[in-house]
């Protein structure tokens, strides 16, 4: 069974840096594309990042592009994304998720950029 | 960048009720590879969203069939022929032709 459980998420105020880490089983990590996506409370869905399986292409939107940065430990079946420069509307939750067309999601961790 | 147009933003249907939902794009999505590469998103509440439909129109595995995508190019349509109460929820396209880009959601409730 595909597993996808994010964490790294809380409380960070603007400014700050944040790391997520999004665990992977269930499925041979090192063949697969994998995502970050976010959702903003009572929002709909945004891409963030997507990073090819052997982590030769990388892609942002332009939204998070040169503040956060998307990478993978194929050893370790774990997806990143260390965010910095962390500003307010960057609050959601966020999630993993596999393959290049979305085919399974984690339950998501809650980021939330306050003072 | 791509925009996805979604509509309606909300529908309201009864049990049983067949409905569609349009998804618009901004450019073709037709890939130099011949592939179309959209997607349809269901997201329950409370729920993480799952995966419906990929390119156009393939059922993803465990999907009921009452579920269709259908479209070419720039215009695509979701169609549920036969509403049941566990399709409730908000229903997402994304295309992965040109980089990654949801549409804003459309809303599917009880009326």
């Amino acid at each position: 069974e595909v597993q996808l459980v994010e964490s790294g998420g809380g409380l960070v105020q603007p400014g700050r840096s944040l790391k997520l880490s999004c665990l992977a089983s269930g499925f041979t990590f090192s063949n697969y594309g994998m995502n970050w996506i976010r959702q903003a409370p009572g929002k709909g869905l945004e891409w963030v990042a997507s990073i090819s399986s052997s982590s030769s292409y990388i892609y942002y939107a332009d939204t998070v592009k040169g503040r956060f940065t998307i990478s993978r430990d194929n050893a370790k079946n774990t997806l990143y994304l260390q965010m910095t420069s962390l500003r307010s509307e960057d609050t959601a939750l966020y999630y993993c998720a596999k393959g290049l067309g979305f085919a399974y999601w984690g339950q998501g961790t809650l980021v939330t950029v306050s003072s | 960048d791509v925009v996805l147009t979604q509509t309606p933003p909300t529908l309201s249907a009864t049990i049983g009720q067949s409905v569609s939902i349009s998804c618009r794009s901004s450019q073709s999505l037709l890939h130099s590879n011949g592939n179309t590469y959209l997607n349809w998103l269901l997201q329950r509440p409370g729920q993480p969203p799952q995966l419906l439909i990929y390119l156009v129109s393939r059922l993803e595995s465990g999907v009921p069939n009452r579920f269709s995508g259908s479209g070419s190019g720039t215009d695509f349509t979701l169609k549920i022929s036969g509403v049941e109460a566990e399709d409730l929820g908000v229903y997402y396209c994304v295309q992965s032709t040109h980089a990654w880009t949801f549409g804003g959601g459309t809303k599917l409730e009880l009326k």
